[in-house]
């Protein structure tokens, strides 16, 4: 297992821009998952990219991955308020292997 | 079903007391783990198992034990606390055929 960085550790927008935040990993993976976490709440799993992927759509969410770069990127459109939050990547082999967490983002949009 | 729970959600102890954190998981996973959380940091994976009887270190397994008697929980125990153990912890769970991760709702602890 391995652990994603996310970058930047911060970032703050107003409602309706669009946020975006980054993930690089150093060896190869399966797939790679983004996760959210509200204050003080567990997370919650939002989407996953396998390797063969590319890119990703689930509803305002967009995610691209770049193996060859070992990067992925997380694009969340026309945000929200209640998009606040800390937001994580996961680099994974799949199986039972454990999920390791970075830092993560935190995301912060202003009404 | 209720997914992942967590008890207590919140817990006092002192220094030196043990406390043993539950948690529990409906969806007949296979795959349990457990995570801290401190401010400004990542998860850090503390014990995971894969199966029942099935258990293994994550990155911060020391003050820690765990065990994994059935499928449906996954207990966490602490055996002498130490203010440096003050921390959210949380559950997660995932099914063999799935790389998603189902988390628990948090146990604030604070070791005084």
């Amino acid at each position: 297992s391995q652990q994603g960085e996310e970058d930047p550790q911060a970032l703050s927008i107003q409602e309706g821009e669009n946020a975006t935040m980054n993930c690089s990993y150093k060896t190869s993976i399966n797939n790679l998952q983004w996760y959210r976490q509200n204050s003080g709440r567990g997370l919650v799993h939002l989407i996953l990219i396998r390797s063969n992927e590319r890119e990703k759509h689930s509803g305002r969410l967009r995610v691209t991955l770049d193996t060859s770069k070992k990067s992925s990127s997380l694009l969340i459109t026309a945000s929200r308020a209640a998009d606040t939050a800390s937001y994580f990547c996961a680099p994974g082999q799949g199986g039972s292997e454990k999920l390791v967490f970075g830092k993560g983002t935190k995301l912060t949009v202003n009404p | 079903n209720a997914g992942v729970t967590q008890t207590p959600k919140f817990q006092v102890l002192k220094t030196g007391q043990s406390m043993t954190l539950q948690c529990a998981q409906d969806m007949n996973h296979e795959y349990m783990s457990w995570y801290r959380q401190d401010p400004g940091m990542g998860l850090r994976l503390i014990h995971y198992s894969v199966g029942a009887g099935i258990t293994d270190q994550g990155e911060v397994p020391n003050g820690y034990n765990v065990s994994r008697s059935t499928t449906e929980d996954f207990p966490l125990r602490l055996l002498s606390a130490a203010p440096s153990q003050t921390s959210v912890y949380f559950c997660a769970t995932r099914g063999h055929s799935t790389d998603t991760q189902y988390f628990g709702p948090g146990t604030r602890l604070t070791v005084l």
